[in-house]
């Protein structure tokens, strides 16, 4: 069984620019969340999708967004890049409601210069 | 709300000698724990985790927790270190309803020969 797929693994953008990044989670799973991973603030929660709609949503400006198709892929974007945006940004899939266990990607690093 | 605090943010053992990794959480409900570990520009992988049921689990990699209702703690262990242990640990607390885990900042295992 594959597991989360998470493309690309890493990204240079300049400020001011847009980036999207994307999620395949595990066949079957229906909910994917999003999470910032910094030196400094850790792990961070960003949103969590379920069959399309999005159930929870962390602290982060507008700038971060998300969506969720048919098929369960995800993807992020981050509009108006800054430097304080650079960081390992995570996925992870689960089932859903009552499964409380998630599986990561390997994450895409993201280098905003 | 839930959280998880995670003393000690590096621990060092020698080869073959104890790992203890600390997790204290707060949970106002019955919660749900994991630990995960990370390697190197690598996503999180699951090591263990306790929903309910017995209160020692067991884990991949012969790690094991322990749920400590009174101490809301769950510490992780393993009776002797490996170099290959050598990584970030995070615990992490989920409750029932949105089942979004709470991370702590991390613990740095560092393996001496």
């Amino acid at each position: 069984k594959a597991g989360v797929t998470q493309t690309p693994r890493y990204l240079i953008k300049t400020r001011g620019q847009q980036v999207t990044l994307s999620c395949s989670p595990i066949s079957g799973h229906r909910s994917v969340s999003w999470y910032q991973q910094t030196p400094g603030q850790g792990l961070q929660f960003l949103f969590e999708y379920f069959s399309e709609t999005q159930r929870n949503k962390g602290n982060f400006p507008g700038r971060f967004s998300g969506r969720q198709f048919s098929n369960s892929r995800s993807e992020m974007n981050v509009s108006t890049l800054e430097l304080g945006d650079s960081a390992l940004y995570l996925c992870a899939s689960s089932l859903g409601q009552g499964f409380p266990e998630a599986f990561f990607g390997q994450g895409t690093r993201l280098t905003v210069v | 709300a839930q959280s998880v605090t995670q003393l000690g943010s590096h621990v060092s053992v020698s080869e073959g000698a104890l790992v203890l990794l600390r997790c204290n959480y707060s949970s106002s409900v019955p919660p749900y724990l994991f630990w995960y570990v990370q390697y190197p520009n690598q996503g999180l992988q699951l090591l263990l985790k306790y929903t309910t049921g017995a209160t020692l689990v067991k884990g991949i990699n012969g790690f094991e927790a322990e749920f400590k209702k009174s101490e809301t703690s769950f510490h992780l262990t393993k009776p002797s270190a490996h170099m290959s242990d050598a990584a970030e640990y995070f615990c992490a607390v989920s409750i029932g309803g949105s089942y979004i885990p709470t991370f702590g900042r991390g613990t740095s295992l560092i393996v001496h020969p």
